[in-house]
């Protein structure tokens, strides 16, 4: 069952930050929060994941609440391309199963 | 990153007839990988678990007779949609865990007629 509450829509301006919220307010502490995103028609892409520290790839930052209730996806120069459905998932980190939960439909805007 | 390949990427079938869909590991070997259904504008479901060289794990409400999953080695796993209804119609969708992250197949849009 997905446990995480997104909002359905969001919209941002290109070449601005998209910072997408997840909330988690149920979270295990051994459960670790994953973000992927699907563009129309496509399997999900891996965009990245955490514990409760902050992480930074080449793609996004993910930010966790000190209390890890939620989190904020950051796509720091929002792009055209970016604009897909957002899915933040928590998952434990010996399970394999990814329960989907209803996402955020991010769309950048010229 | 590694990479799951699904085929076909699109199947038009008549209502009746068996659709089978091919999900491989590319460059890993995964002893168990998921099948998604995912309905327009809906997020995707987990079906059913695949677990090589045993019996795959459907999750509450999918029926296995009508989707049979086979996982005959390491790198191959096959969802057969059997005897195809236009409410079978949907995106299906592999994915394989290479710890820790989950690798997706590009998708098998199914259309029955």
């Amino acid at each position: 069952d997905a446990k995480t509450t997104q909002p359905p829509s969001m919209d941002c301006a290109e070449g601005r930050a998209a910072n997408l919220p997840c909330n988690h307010s149920t979270i295990s502490g051994n459960e670790y929060v994953y973000w992927y995103r699907q563009i129309h028609s496509q399997g999900p892409q891996y965009i990245i994941h955490g514990l409760k520290n902050n992480e930074t790839n080449e793609m996004a930052s993910l930010i966790i609440t000190e209390d890890r209730k939620s989190s904020t996806l950051i796509l720091p120069h929002a792009t055209l391309r970016d604009t897909a459905v957002y899915y933040c998932i928590v998952r434990v980190a010996t399970g394999n199963q990814f329960y989907f939960g209803t996402g955020t439909s991010l769309t950048v805007i010229p | 990153g590694a990479v799951v390949s699904q085929h076909p990427s699109w199947v038009i079938c008549k209502s009746g007839t068996s659709v089978k869909i091919e999900c491989r590991s590319l460059d890993f070997q995964a002893t168990t990988m998921f099948w998604y259904r995912q309905f327009p504008k809906q997020s995707l479901m987990l079906m059913a678990t695949s677990n090589e060289g045993s019996k795959a794990t459907y999750e509450q409400g999918v029926e296995k007779d009508k989707f049979l999953i086979n996982h005959a080695s390491l790198t191959l796993s096959t969802l057969t949609v059997t005897s195809a209804h236009p409410e079978d119609s949907s995106f299906y969708i592999c994915s394989a865990p290479l710890p820790p992250k989950l690798f997706f197949g590009s998708g098998t849009q199914l259309s029955v007629l």
